[in-house]
């Protein structure tokens, strides 16, 4: 089954413990994008790779790493989690071009305490 | 500064009769738009979308509809059923940008109830 697959699905944590969010795809899809939504303010991109060894910074990098070393995986890692991060978590990944939208993860739900 | 904008935050409509969720859009670089519906505790699940050089795209009992001079693109559900209660996002993406990149920009979505 096309996938995209995120663990933790729940995690509670203290401040300043780091943290990896794991995420993978298995439908060869070169584009993949960490999202994060909060209460009354939709979905707001974290980070973002078009390929193996190519990421970039959305709209709210702030206290988050990723890697791509492999095109399958695109963890996401939180070095030092505040309590301001506390949220809901998606991986998303897609082909190249839009025709089919992205495919998202089921979630993580994150609580920093 | 929002550049996608889901002015409603909920919308109930009767079963049978039709569903309009309306969005909003400020960067007249957005070229390609998409619809998404989230029910609880899953992730977004992608419905439809378009391109700018259309003003319609049609998916079974989902039509997007598309006015580029007023920046707006609406989702018609028609009829409405109980299993489309879910959250509707509206995207968009500047899908021809120079880096080739594939970015969504996401409205704060639209709870739609259908009361049976």
């Amino acid at each position: 089954e096309a996938q995209v697959t995120q663990n933790p699905r729940y995690l509670i944590t203290v401040t300043g413990k780091k943290l990896t969010v794991t995420c993978s795809q298995n439908m060869n899809h070169e584009y993949m994008s960490w999202y994060r939504q909060d209460p009354g303010l939709g979905l707001r991109q974290i980070y973002y790779s078009m390929n193996v060894e190519v990421t970039d910074k959305g709209d709210v990098p702030e206290g988050y790493k990723v890697s791509r070393k492999e095109k399958r995986n695109f963890p996401l890692i939180l070095e030092s989690p505040s309590p301001n991060q506390t949220s809901l978590y998606f991986c998303a990944s897609s082909r190249q071009g839009l025709d089919y939208g992205y495919t998202f993860g089921s979630g993580t739900r994150l609580t920093v305490v | 500064d929002q550049q996608v904008k889901q002015n409603s935050p909920s919308l109930s409509v009767q079963e049978g009769r039709i569903s309009i969720l309306n969005c909003d859009y400020t960067n007249s670089m957005f070229d390609y738009f998409l619809w998404y519906k989230k029910y609880p505790a899953e992730g977004p699940t992608f419905l439809i979308s378009i391109s700018s050089i259309k003003d319609k795209n049609e998916d079974g009992r989902f039509t997007v509809f598309l006015n580029k001079s007023a920046k707006h693109l609406s989702l018609h559900i028609v009829p409405s059923q109980p299993g489309d209660s879910a959250v509707y996002f509206c995207a968009a993406s500047e899908e021809y940008s120079g880096a080739g990149s594939y970015q969504l920009t996401f409205g704060k979505g639209t709870k739609l109830s259908v009361i049976p």
